[in-house]
């Protein structure tokens, strides 16, 4: 299957600073990347679309002024969390869009 | 708009015992997905299915594409203690996208 890399993989940081996401495709391109958030005991949900590029897309209700998303070359895109809450907090999972769809290995956010 | 209703949302079974879970839908599908999520890590495909009727195999796990195309169910046959985790059931967005939408999630756990 396709190997998706993630970095960090975990990350601890102070209300109001920024973090930064990368997600790796290490075996193939990928032109389209998804990125999912996914908190505690629930299940993941879409939060943008980015294109290799082009401006990425997000889902309603997802700030694209906070969350921003960069896909600078085939292999990778990186989401920023621009002056994190608490409430950020949260697991994110890229996903690039392939013939199947296969994950990353996540993030693990929390923001104190 | 397009929701995934999935049930049981946890399950405590015996080793050795069988399970089913199954995933309905108030809209169409073109492809039901199957993922398991261990703790910390993102989803990792199980089983994908791509017509209605088709019932399709993994090992002990085993999957079927309801004729209807609005529900799929997901057999995990003698369990062992790793199969604990989290089972998704996932579709893809109408228009063939690439973004998926996720059922809540089974939380299986399995005893000794």
């Amino acid at each position: 299957g396709a190997v998706v890399s993630q970095h960090p993989s975990w990350v601890i940081c102070k209300s109001g600073t920024s973090v930064k996401i990368e997600c790796r495709s290490l075996d193939f391109q990928a032109t389209t990347m998804f990125w999912y958030r996914q908190f505690p005991k629930q299940s993941l949900m879409l939060m943008a679309t980015s294109n290799e590029g082009s401006k990425a897309t997000y889902e309603q209700g997802v700030e694209k002024d906070k969350f921003l998303i960069n896909h600078a070359s085939l292999t990778l895109s990186t989401l920023t969390v621009t002056s994190a809450h608490p409430e950020d907090s949260s697991f994110y999972i890229c996903s690039p869009h392939t013939d199947t769809q296969y994950f990353g290995p996540g993030t693990r956010l929390t923001v104190l | 708009g397009q929701q995934l209703n999935q049930s049981p949302q946890s399950m405590f079974i015996q080793e050795g015992e069988d399970v089913s879970m199954n995933c309905t839908s108030s809209s169409i599908f073109n492809t039901w997905l199957w993922y398991k999520q261990d703790p910390g890590e993102g989803p990792v495909l199980l089983i994908a299915l791509y017509k209605a009727g088709e019932l399709t195999s993994n090992g002990r796990l085993t999957a079927q594409f309801g004729i209807t195309r609005k529900d799929s169910f997901l057999n995990i046959s003698a369990s062992i203690p790793s199969d604990v985790g989290i089972y998704f059931c996932a579709g893809f967005f109408s228009g063939n996208t690439g973004k998926l939408i996720f059922g809540q999630g089974t939380t299986l756990q399995v005893k000794p």
